[in-house]
């Protein structure tokens, strides 16, 4: 069974901090990352998209990918109270040709001002 | 329009009964998904289709849920003899493939609540 794990908080950190998600996956086969933001009641929007070992950076947000170690994390710069919200791990089915994704269970963001 | 649409937006269905939920989502796009989420187990994929209107129920659970592209565009996710347990969000999202990999737009869900 592929699965995705994330730690489901909450996550407090205080404004202006560094909060730092992260997830772990066990299909070894999977090539495409992504992470999405979801406010209650919204529908999940994509955040940053990562496929390459390393750090992809956008804005305040910077995604690091390590599949050696089946490892990818957010990091959202200067938190803003705006950022609370449950952040969504997704990976790529690696087997699937048609782009299935495989969520995590979110880990919900508090940013206190 | 330019996005995802579900409907409805909440339904309130009696233990047992089937329902039926509906995605109308971008034109072009191939394959729709439907994921359930819960609090307690986050998001699943339940089934998917293809544009050539396959049914698939490779999702979890199985038997119960199938979902069908009545229109190219449109999908409509059925669940049979409802259970409490169903009671989620229920996702549609469609995807898309560029050069640069595969994209993906949500509805905003439908809510469902079994009583």
């Amino acid at each position: 069974q592929k699965e995705v794990e994330q730690n489901s908080g909450p996550l407090s950190v205080p404004e202006g901090a560094i909060a730092s998600l992260n997830c772990t996956y066990s299909d070894r086969g999977s090539q495409s990352f992504f992470w999405y933001r979801q406010y209650s009641g919204k529908s999940p929007e994509l955040i940053m998209s990562i496929y390459s070992n390393g750090d992809k950076e956008d804005g305040r947000f910077t995604a690091q990918l390590n599949k050696a170690s089946q490892y990818v994390s957010l990091l959202i710069r200067d938190s803003q109270p705006s950022d609370s919200a449950t952040y969504l791990c997704a990976v790529k089915d690696g087997s699937s040709n048609t782009g299935k994704l495989i969520f995590g269970q979110g880990t919900t963001l508090q940013v206190k001002p | 329009g330019a996005g995802v649409s579900q409907s409805p937006r909440y339904k309130v269905a009696k233990r047992g009964r089937d329902v039926a939920l509906r995605c109308d989502s971008i034109s072009g796009h191939v394959t729709l998904y439907w994921y359930r989420q819960t609090l307690g187990q986050g998001s699943e994929v339940l089934t998917y289709s293809q544009s050539d209107a396959q049914r698939d129920k490779s999702g979890r659970p199985s038997g119960r849920f199938s979902a069908e592209r009545p229109e190219r565009s449109v999908s409509t996710l059925k669940i049979q003899r409802t259970e409490q347990g169903d009671s989620a969000v229920y996702l549609c999202a469609s995807s898309f493939y560029r050069a640069w990999g595969y994209g993906y737009t949500f509805g905003s869900g439908t809510r469902l609540t079994v009583v």
